[in-house]
């Protein structure tokens, strides 16, 4: 069972590049979600899915896109890449929409996609 | 006013003490509340989950939850330099499936 899978972990990019950052997870979880941390920040929600075909903004999603055609896949899509957009990348998902009341129903982390833009 | 406020720290406690995390959230109709710990260069991991008022023990780790002061704590006994790291505080809001995440506080336990 592996989880929750992030490809590449580490990218750099040149400004004005463009790149997917993957994500796959094996538990047949309907919600999936995108944070992006920078150094000594918590994490900022980027976008979010509830079910395959269905995907909504968090708090930062500008210069992002995603997709979700299956319910393992959720890939972010940057575009024109900016300095801005230097950050520890993580995809994390849960079973359903409640956060009560079970410890299997809190999300689950990928290990983290590093990218810096240069 | 953010969201979710931590201290940033660091916070340094001796080996054995008990370390006092702390964090208020602003959303008085949040629901649960979790703390994560995340070690340098990991992703965030789960301590624990509370989402009534009063205290919830596992093992070394107590959460506390005052939803009327909109404050929640992580108290750690025992602390080990193994829990030196970033612990996460984060929020379900009122509305919407979506987690707010503290800025963390850092921990240093010295032996």
């Amino acid at each position: 069972n592996a989880g929750v899978t992030q490809t590449p972990k580490f990218r750099i990019l040149k400004i004005g590049q463009s790149m997917t950052l993957q994500c796959t997870q094996d538990m047949n979880h309907n919600y999936m979600y995108w944070y992006r941390q920078d150094p000594g920040m918590g994490l900022k929600l980027i976008y979010y899915s509830v079910g395959a075909g269905i995907t909504d903004k968090g708090e930062v999603p500008n210069g992002y896109n995603v997709s979700r055609s299956t319910t393992e896949d959720f890939p972010l899509r940057l575009e024109l890449a900016a300095p801005s957009q230097t950050s520890v990348y993580f995809c994390a998902s849960k079973n359903d929409g409640t956060y009560v009341l079970s410890v299997a129903n809190v999300l689950t982390f990928g290990a983290g996609s590093r990218l810096t833009v240069l | 006013q953010k969201e979710v406020e931590q201290n940033s720290g660091p916070l340094s406690v001796p080996e054995g003490a008990i370390a006092s995390l702390n964090c208020t959230y602003s959303d008085r109709g949040s629901q649960s509340f979790f703390w994560y710990r995340q070690y340098s260069g990991k992703s965030p991991e789960l301590i624990m989950f509370i989402y009534s008022n009063g205290d919830k023990e596992d093992g070394r780790f107590t959460a506390q939850l005052n939803k009327a002061s909109q404050y929640v704590s992580l108290l750690i006994r025992d602390s080990q330099p193994s829990d030196s790291a970033t612990y996460l505080c984060a929020v379900n809001p009122q509305y919407g499936n979506k987690l707010v995440f503290g800025a963390g506080t850092i921990l240093r336990v010295k032996s």
